[in-house]
């Protein structure tokens, strides 16, 4: 069964933290993507990755980076926590090619306080 | 830039059927599909439909697209209450690269017993 897995169900840091959100995928999808959940917002793009070491910005890159230095993890960095950062963060994975839609991981809820 | 639109909430009686529509705005989505999400997991996907398809069924699903007034919707027949969900739409664009899915707000589906 092909999985999508993140680090941390659930997540508390404080204010100004540097926080690190991975996501590891074992199917060997080129495609992986973050996105932020937030009630009545629905989902989010913050950025997204073709292959190795590519990343482009979603719809709201603001405050975020990334990293995908190998195939199967992409890791999403708060270089400084806010608390409107606060929110479900959902990793997913795609093979290349628009038919087949994502595969998500469970999710990560953090909370900034 | 694309744009999809969903009603936040939906109620309805178990044994009775369930429609959830949702309207999107980028006139070239090749696909369009319909997300389920239990609470504290991440998005299944439930079905999905090509732009040249008007319906799709799949047991108790029914996916109906209206391409000319940009409109999507998802009947589930036979509502239970393991169908308590939010479900979300999603599309995707034509253009080779441009593969990031665009949601709506989720529909939140609550069964009255």
């Amino acid at each position: 069964d092909v999985k999508v897995t993140q680090s941390s169900r659930y997540l508390v840091k404080r204010t100004g933290e540097k926080v690190f959100l991975e996501c590891v995928q074992d199917m060997d999808h080129e495609n992986m993507f973050w996105y932020r959940q937030d009630p009545g917002l629905g989902l989010r793009l913050i950025y997204f990755s073709y292959d190795v070491k590519m990343k482009e910005k979603g719809d709201i890159p603001e405050g975020y980076s990334v990293s995908r230095e190998k195939k199967e993890r992409f890791s999403l960095i708060l270089e400084s926590a806010s608390t409107n950062q606060t929110s479900m963060y959902l990793c997913a994975s795609r093979l290349q090619g628009v038919s087949y839609g994502y595969t998500f991981g469970s999710g990560t809820r953090l909370t900034v306080v | 830039g694309e744009d999809v639109e969903q009603s936040l909430f939906l109620s309805v009686r178990e044994g009775d059927s369930s429609v959830i529509n949702c309207t999107y705005t980028d006139s070239s989505s090749t696909y369009l599909y319909w997300y389920k999400q239990e609470p504290g997991a991440g998005l299944q996907l439930l079905t999905y439909i090509f732009s040249n398809m008007d319906m799709k069924q799949d047991q108790r699903l029914t996916v109906l697209l209206n391409k000319k007034d940009k409109h999507l919707s998802l009947r589930i027949a036979d509502t239970q209450t393991g169908d308590s969900a939010i479900y979300f739409c999603a599309e995707t664009g034509a253009n080779f690269g441009n593969e990031k899915l665009t949601f709506g707000t989720g529909t939140r589906l609550t069964i009255i017993p």
